[in-house]
C-alpha cells in the first residue's frame, strides 16, 4: 500500500539559507499535517492543509511557509534558517480522521 | 522495526457511554509513552504523558495505563462527550540518542447523542 512520502530524507544546510521540504499524500487524502521535533524534544505541530486550504496553524515561524498544490502535495520552506531549526520534520495525512505518518525529513543546519 | 498498533480502528459509541482503545508497541528503548486528540485538520492535543514507572495516569475524564512489561497502553474515556469525537493517537518515544517518536495511526471515535 502506499505510504506518505517525504523528500529529501536528509538536508544539510547553513545558516541563514533556505530549505524546502515536500509531502505527498497518500493518494486521495485531502489532509496534511507538519510536525517539528527537535533534538530530545517532542513533535510540535506546524500546520495543517485540507483541501489545499490552511486548516490550523500551530508554533510555525514567521520565516516558514507552506502551502498545499493542487496534486494535495505540500512543501514547508523554511527561510533565513537557523541553528534551532535542526529538527526533523514529519509529514503526514489523513482522509477523516486516522492520520498516516511519513518517515520524516532530518534538517541538519550548520 | 519499532512500530505503534492501535485498536479499534474506529469506534462508535453513544453518549454517556464509556470507551477504552488500545495501543501495542514494539519500540525499543523505551522513554515515553503518549496520547493525544486531534480533530480532523486541527494540531493534535496532549492527554497524558507515561514513562516507564507510570502504570496510570488520569487527565480528566480520561485514563491511561501502562503496562511495560506486555508494551500495551490504553485509553479509558468515562461518560463520553459529542466534543470527544476526534482521532485518538498514541505515540511513543524512543530513547537512545534520537529521541525517535513512532506514530501510530490512531483510533477514529465517533460520539453519538
Amino acid at each position: 500500500a502506499a505510504g506518505v512520502i517525504q523528500s529529501p530524507r536528509h538536508l544539510i544546510k547553513e545558516k541563514r539559507e533556505t530549505a524546502t521540504l515536500k509531502c505527498y499524500p497518500i493518494p486521495r487524502h485531502d489532509t496534511v499535517y507538519w510536525y517539528q521535533q527537535g533534538p530530545g524534544q517532542d513533535p510540535q505541530f506546524l500546520i495543517s492543509f485540507y483541501e489545499k486550504m490552511q486548516s490550523d496553524k500551530g508554533s510555525i515561524p514567521d520565516r516558514f511557509s507552506a502551502q498545499q498544490f493542487s496534486d494535495y502535495h505540500s512543501e514547508l520552506n523554511m527561510s533565513s534558517l537557523e541553528l534551532g531549526d535542526s529538527a526533523l520534520y514529519f509529514c503526514a495525512s489523513s482522509l477523516g480522521f486516522n492520520q498516516f505518518f511519513g518517515p520524516g525529513t532530518r534538517l541538519t543546519v550548520l | 522495526k519499532n512500530q505503534v498498533e492501535q485498536s479499534p480502528q474506529s469506534l462508535i459509541i453513544l453518549e454517556g457511554k464509556n470507551c477504552t482503545l488500545q495501543c501495542n508497541y514494539t519500540v525499543s528503548p523505551f522513554s515515553n509513552l503518549r496520547w493525544y486528540k486531534q480533530d480532523t485538520g486541527r494540531g493534535p492535543v496532549s492527554l497524558t504523558i507515561m514513562t516507564f514507572s507510570e502504570n496510570t495516569k488520569s487527565n480528566g475524564r480520561y485514563t491511561a495505563t501502562l503496562d511495560a512489561d506486555t508494551k500495551q497502553s490504553s485509553l479509558h474515556i468515562t461518560a463520553s462527550q459529542l466534543s470527544d469525537s476526534a482521532s485518538y493517537i498514541c505515540v511513543v518515544i524512543s530513547e537512545g540518542g534520537s529521541y525517535i517518536p513512532t506514530f501510530g495511526r490512531g483510533t477514529s471515535l465517533i460520539v453519538h447523542p
